[in-house]
């Protein structure tokens, strides 16, 4: 099983909204991340979470807020948003042994966020 | 740093012929780790391969080759007889030997498989 579950799969939100990007995957990955991705662009990273603990920040604005509850769930808190900031937003686990075995990460469907 | 760079923003070719996908890398690490991921137009990225740095052995999956060559920091991806299916935005990455380090994508190519 090498599933990531990203919820909602669309959300269209005001700029003074609060809202929350939802991860999940139960493969016992050990690292967690966060990208954006534009339109015809490459995913960019935004946060890495390791061992349930923020371990890269790629100087994202405050108003993104990552949050890692347990091993297993990775949450992006969003508020006070623009309409710049509307893009798809991709959830990532890899396993992260020695050797390079499970360096490879896996991506969710992603939740295509609109900010009106 | 990293970097990782696709020169071929697109292709198109007909379906059934032969298509090789450019990946250059830089970086400064002496253990890295190189990737094939494909996006379809649903969004999903779809891990393709993982290549070691200290392991410069071709692999053959299928129709899906790839050609990792230390000698000139490329890690080539070649798909034989293209089929529609393979239509797809093709991403080539990388990340150093650290846990839960950086994976940088390069830029992407666009393959359209025409029938």
């Amino acid at each position: 099983d090498t599933e990531v579950t990203q919820t909602p799969k669309h959300l269209v939100m005001g700029m003074t909204n609060k809202k929350s990007l939802k991860c999940e995957q139960h493969m016992g990955h050990r690292a967690m991340y966060w990208y954006k991705q534009k339109a015809k662009k490459p995913p960019e990273l935004m946060f890495v979470y390791s061992y349930e603990k923020l371990s890269i920040n790629e100087s994202v604005p405050s108003r993104f807020s990552p949050e890692c509850p347990n091993s297993s769930l990775l949450n992006l808190h969003l508020h006070a948003l623009q309409p710049e900031d509307s893009a798809l937003y991709l959830c990532a686990s890899s396993q992260d042994q020695a050797e390079g075995i499970g360096a490879e990460a896996f991506f969710g469907q992603g939740t295509r966020l609109t900010v009106v | 740093a990293q970097k990782v760079t696709q020169a071929q923003t697109e292709i198109s070719v007909v379906e059934k012929e032969d298509v090789t996908l450019d990946c250059v890398y830089e970086t400064r690490d002496t253990t890295y780790y190189l990737f094939w991921y494909k996006q379809p137009p649903s969004g999903e990225l779809v891990f393709l391969i993982r290549r070691n740095s200290f392991d410069e052995q071709n692999e053959i999956s299928g129709r899906y080759s790839w050609n990792f060559q230390k000698s000139t920091s490329s890690f080539n991806f070649t798909i034989t007889a293209s089929q529609v299916v393979d239509s797809a935005v093709y991403f080539c990455a990388s990340r150093g030997g650290s846990s839960a380090s950086k994976i940088i994508f390069g830029s992407g190519t666009r393959l359209s498989i025409r029938p």
